[in-house]
């Protein structure tokens, strides 16, 4: 079935900097990808979602980026800022037999350092 | 904003009580989810609902089942918890066809 991973459990990066959070996928049909933050103690809040026929998408202070040939996304935070610490899952989404669903990641812990 | 509240943030059961975790969403979302969420496994699919008083099986509904007797509300329940369902529950909502998840802020279930 489909998997979802995220390639390091923890990344800690210095205020200021950019942080870079990877995320593999296996199903090549799936049709698009979120990337969620969740802050202890809180559920899982939405950042940003990329459809699989784009390779980047931008928000505020963060960049998805697509790689459907090796199956690969990443979720880029501009000017890292304390209030970024937090748990990144990837998810991938799309429209199979059993509907709409999404697989999740197991998540990257983001340790910001003052 | 979109809210999902769950009723219970945190509960202690003991083995082979009968859980109930509630669901409420207030923007008119057809789609709702249980999914339960443990260390290294990420959030896995229990239940989902596209419409009132219809159900699907997700990943692993084993131990688990649901209703849905109104639109808004999704409740959970486990007929006979066990300690392997010790874990952090989360509900979650979407509008039909649309692709954001809005989650609750999740039910911890210890049971003992």
């Amino acid at each position: 079935g489909e998997s979802v991973g995220l390639h390091l459990p923890t990344l800690s990066v210095q205020e200021g900097d950019n942080s870079i959070i990877n995320c593999a996928y296996s199903n090549s049909a799936s049709d698009y990808f979120i990337w969620y933050k969740q802050e202890s103690g809180k559920g899982p809040q939405f950042i940003i979602d990329i459809r699989s026929n784009m390779d980047k998408r931008q928000g505020q202070r963060v960049t998805v980026l697509l790689n459907k040939t090796v199956k690969h996304l990443s979720l880029q935070i501009a000017a890292t800022q304390p209030g970024d610490s937090a748990v990144y899952f990837c998810a991938a989404g799309g429209f199979t037999g059993g509907g709409n669903k999404l697989t999740f990641g197991t998540g990257t812990q983001l340790k910001v350092e003052l | 904003d979109v809210k999902v509240t769950q009723s219970s943030r945190y509960l202690v059961k003991r083995t082979g009580e009968k859980v109930f975790l509630e669901c409420v969403q207030d923007m008119d979302h057809e789609n709702m989810f249980w999914y339960r969420q443990d260390p290294g496994l990420g959030l896995r699919l229990i239940y989902f609902s596209y419409d009132v008083k219809m159900k699907e099986k997700g990943d692993i509904p084993e131990g688990y089942s649901v209703s849905r007797e109104k639109k808004e509300r999704f409740s959970l329940i486990l007929e006979s918890a066990s300690t392997n369902q010790t874990s952090m529950y989360l509900c979650a909502s979407r509008s039909g066809g649309r692709r954001e998840l809005f989650f609750g802020e999740g039910s911890r279930l210890t049971v003992l």
